[in-house]
Order: structure tokens, then sequence, then C-alpha cells
């Protein structure tokens, strides 16, 4: 069946420092991949939307990466603040989601 | 701009007792759906819709029914609410192939 996972361990990051969170996925082949932002008590909020065709994708301080052979996906964040805590969620598509990891930046 | 409206925002039912949640949204898009959000996992979708008057099961529908009459509502309806259903309900709209909208969710506990 397809998969989508996330490392379900919360991620703790110094304040600065580059964050990077992973997404793998198994048994099928998506055309796109999403990655979202869920802050305690919210709905998630989109952030970057990568195609299969497309290596990289960078906004602001944000980056993802897609790896069709590896079947993964990176998302960074560089120069990260406390205010970048949040579960960050992939989705290769909208009919799956991954668990989220959870992202602690300390000051 | 609203977007993406839930209602309510948190609910307690009782064992057997039925309720419908309501997703409302005002930027015309065609694709509504319905998730569930329970700790450790990820969204699971319930139904979703493409469109006004159509309904599709998603990969946990049972217990659950929905209805979309208008374009711009999306409701979600328990029958006999069941302790297995407490949960966090999620509802988005989309313009296929862009991103979804999210509201903030119900949260429903069922005692």
């Amino acid at each position: 069946s397809q998969k989508i996972e996330q490392n379900s361990e919360a991620l703790n990051i110094q304040e600065g420092k580059t964050a990077t969170l992973t997404c793998n996925y198994t048994n099928y082949s998506p055309a796109y991949l999403q990655w979202y932002r869920q802050d305690p008590g919210r709905g998630p909020v989109f952030l970057l939307l990568i195609r299969e065709n497309e290596k990289e994708k960078r906004k602001e301080r944000l980056k993802v990466t897609f790896d069709t052979t590896l079947k993964q996906s990176l998302f960074h964040i560089t120069a990260s603040q406390p205010a970048d805590s949040a579960t960050y969620l992939c989705a290769p598509y909208q009919l799956i989601w991954g668990a989220g990891t959870k992202l602690i930046i300390k000051p | 701009n609203a977007g993406v409206t839930q209602t309510p925002k948190f609910r307690v039912l009782k064992t057997g007792q039925s309720m419908t949640l309501l997703c409302a949204q005002d930027m015309n898009h065609e694709y509504m759906y319905w998730y569930r959000q329970d700790p450790g996992m990820g969204l699971r979708l319930i139904h979703y819709s493409v469109g006004e008057g159509t309904t599709a099961k998603g990969e946990v529908p049972d217990g659950y029914n929905v209805s979309r009459l208008k374009k711009q509502n999306f409701l979600l309806g328990l029958e006999s609410a069941a302790p297995s259903q407490t949960s966090v309900y999620f509802c988005a709209a989309q313009v296929i192939g862009q991103p979804q909208h999210f509201g903030d969710g119900t949260r429903l506990s069922i005692l």
C-alpha cells in the first residue's frame, strides 16, 4: 500500500542553525509533493509545492528538494528561529498525508 | 477574507447521539475534503467532493456521511457517534493542482 513516512520524533535545533526534515514515500510515484506547517490548535497552512521535474524549490529561508530515485523529499529551514517551531507535514497529494515532524527551535 | 470556516469549534457528544459538522468556503473552490487527525497519525481522508452534488469515499468513511448540496458548503454527519470517532476534524477546499486551504478544525469528544 502507499505509505508516507516522516520522522515521528521531535527535532530539536538550536536557533540560527539549519533544520532538515525528511519525507519518504513508498509504492507510488507522485507528480508533486507539498509541505505544510501546522501550529497547535490550527489547520495546516501551505508552504511549498515541488513537482517531479524540479530538483529544488526555494522560498525565503525555506528549501525543498525532491529525489524521485530515493523516493524522498527534504525540507530545510535555514537560519532557524523560535517562531519556526511547529509541526511540518508532507503530502504527496491530497489523499495521503504524513504524520508530521514536530520541530522545536531553541533560543 | 474568511477562507474556510468550520462550525462548531468544539463539541462533546454522548455515544449514540448524532450531529453535523459544517464546512463553509468563500473561495469558490470545486474540491472539498473532510479529514480526521488523531495523535501520532497523519490526516486521514474521510470523504471528499469534486463539485456540487458529488461526494466520494476516502480512506476511513465508515460511520460518516456527507453532503454537498451547495458549492460553498460541505457537511459531515455522524449518525450514531462512537468513542472511536473522538478526534479533530479538518475541512479543506482546493482548486485541483493547487494547495489546499484548511479550516481550524472541530474538536469532537464522544463519551
